[in-house]
């Protein structure tokens, strides 16, 4: 079990660019989980999907944030027009949710984005 | 809603000496509660859950007991070792269909040999 692979693990960009990150979760998991992670806000909860489908974006900005789960081996963070202060670190994490009691969250490496 | 609220850090102790990392929540639902552990270049990785309440979870020599009457759940080690350095986040998940989880913000340990 290779655990939840990100990619890339950094990326730098130019203010104004588009960054995606990748984000592969563990077989057979049915959540995936996006964070993001600084030294002054800590980890902050994105966005997750439930079998593909979007269930929460509360900590999305609402521009120039999306995320999306096309299959369930690969979902995607991008970011338009990023900006110096979307530098952070990019978590993803996947669970096995079932039942009716939560499960524990496997997260990636991260990804390291650096806005210049 | 959800809330947790964990002690500030840095936390810098020496080696050999007790930790205890306060962590208390907010909630209206039945919680399951998790400890964290993330050290330097990746992920948080999990240390320890307890799904119930008056449960005690234990992991590396990290224990923490799930109070419900206090709503509490202290993450206590008796002996830190100079490779416990990492942040510590404590989180609670919910019940039933909101898997939205909720994190404090960490708890930076530094441990000196």
């Amino acid at each position: 079990n290779a655990g939840v692979i990100q990619t890339p693990r950094h990326k730098v960009t130019g203010k104004g660019q588009e960054a995606t990150l990748w984000c592969e979760p563990i077989s057979g998991h049915s959540a995936v989980f996006w964070y993001r992670q600084t030294i002054v806000q800590g980890l902050e909860f994105l966005t997750y999907f439930r079998n593909q489908a979007p269930i929460d974006d509360s900590g999305m900005p609402k521009e120039r944030f999306s995320a999306q789960m096309p299959n369930q081996s690969h979902s995607t963070l991008k970011i338009q027009s990023t900006q110096p202060q979307d530098s952070a670190v990019y978590l993803c994490a996947s669970s096995p949710l079932g039942g009716y009691n939560y499960a524990e969250q496997f997260f990636g490496p991260g990804t390291r984005l650096t806005v210049l | 809603g959800d809330s947790v609220t964990q002690t500030e850090g840095p936390v810098t102790l020496s080696e050999g000496t007790s930790l205890t990392v306060n962590c208390s929540y907010e909630t209206k639902q039945y919680p399951t509660l998790f400890w964290y552990v993330q050290y330097p270049g990746e992920g948080p990785q999990l240390l320890f859950k307890v799904p119930k309440a008056n449960e005690k979870g234990s992991n590396r020599g990290f224990e923490a007991t799930y109070n419900k009457e206090a709503t509490s759940f202290h993450l206590q080690k008796a002996s830190v070792q100079e490779s416990d350095s990492a942040v510590y986040y404590c989180a609670l998940g919910g019940r039933g269909g909101n898997y939205k989880p909720t994190f404090g913000k960490g708890t930076s340990l530094v441990v000196h040999p």
